[in-house]
């Protein structure tokens, strides 16, 4: 799987929006851009994932620059609860295995 | 649906006691994952099963950890003996197609002293 590299932290003001980037210069063809959070003590929870084309859902929007070499995962009105840490992963689609880094801890602040 | 189901939520043992952490995953999903997490190692993939059959174990840190998935619906992690140095939080994950993304469990934490 493709190496990712994210900021270890990042604030954000509740109510603007919260972009996380993500670099992932190595990625293969066949490998997808997968976003998960972890809220303090839960288990790890899926936000969004991506190919080649910018993505929306209720979560979360995901936009891939062109060469696919980074990615942003962006929260358009972030709330307190949004506070966590956001793990970008890239690897193949089908079943396999996710290797998590050491994400980007956001704390949304009032 | 009531998403992927963790027992004990709470574990405190003795040092070389045997421990089993259970695991059932969503029903209809066929890929079940264990990882590990600590402060200083993060999340840490140990074993996943597809199908109930183990594929990948290269995560599993040594002899003293098992697993075992004998049905779709059941699947157990045992340390055996424990040391201090396996205690953490222990996560379960599933899920059909790994496009759909993967649901965790809410975890087992597991203390040994």
């Amino acid at each position: 799987d493709a190496k990712t590299t994210q900021p270890p932290s990042m604030d954000c003001a509740e109510g603007r929006a919260a972009n996380l980037p993500c670099n992932h210069s190595t990625i293969s063809g066949n490998e997808y851009v997968y976003w998960y959070r972890q809220i303090h003590s839960q288990g790890p929870q899926y936000i969004i994932h991506g190919l080649k084309n910018n993505e929306t859902n209720e979560m979360a929007s995901l936009i891939i620059t062109e060469d696919r070499k980074s990615s942003t995962l962006i929260l358009p009105h972030a709330t307190l609860r949004d506070t966590a840490v956001y793990y970008c992963i890239a690897a193949p689609g089908g079943y396999n295995k996710l290797i998590f880094g050491a994400g980007t801890r956001l704390a949304v602040h009032p | 649906d009531a998403g992927v189901i963790q027992s004990p939520r709470h574990e405190v043992t003795e040092m070389g006691q045997e421990v089993t952490l259970r695991c059932k995953p969503i029903s209809g999903h066929n890929s079940l994952f264990w990882y590990r997490q600590t402060m200083m190692r993060g999340l840490e993939l140990l074993i996943y099963f597809n199908n109930n059959v183990p594929i990948d174990d290269s995560g599993m840190p040594e002899d003293r950890f098992s697993a075992k998935m004998p049905n779709a619906s059941f699947s157990t992690l045992k340390i055996q003996p424990s040391e201090p140095r396996d205690s953490a939080v222990y996560f379960c994950a599933s899920n059909l197609d790994r496009v759909y993304g993967y649901t965790f469990g809410s975890g087992t934490r597991l203390t040994v002293v």
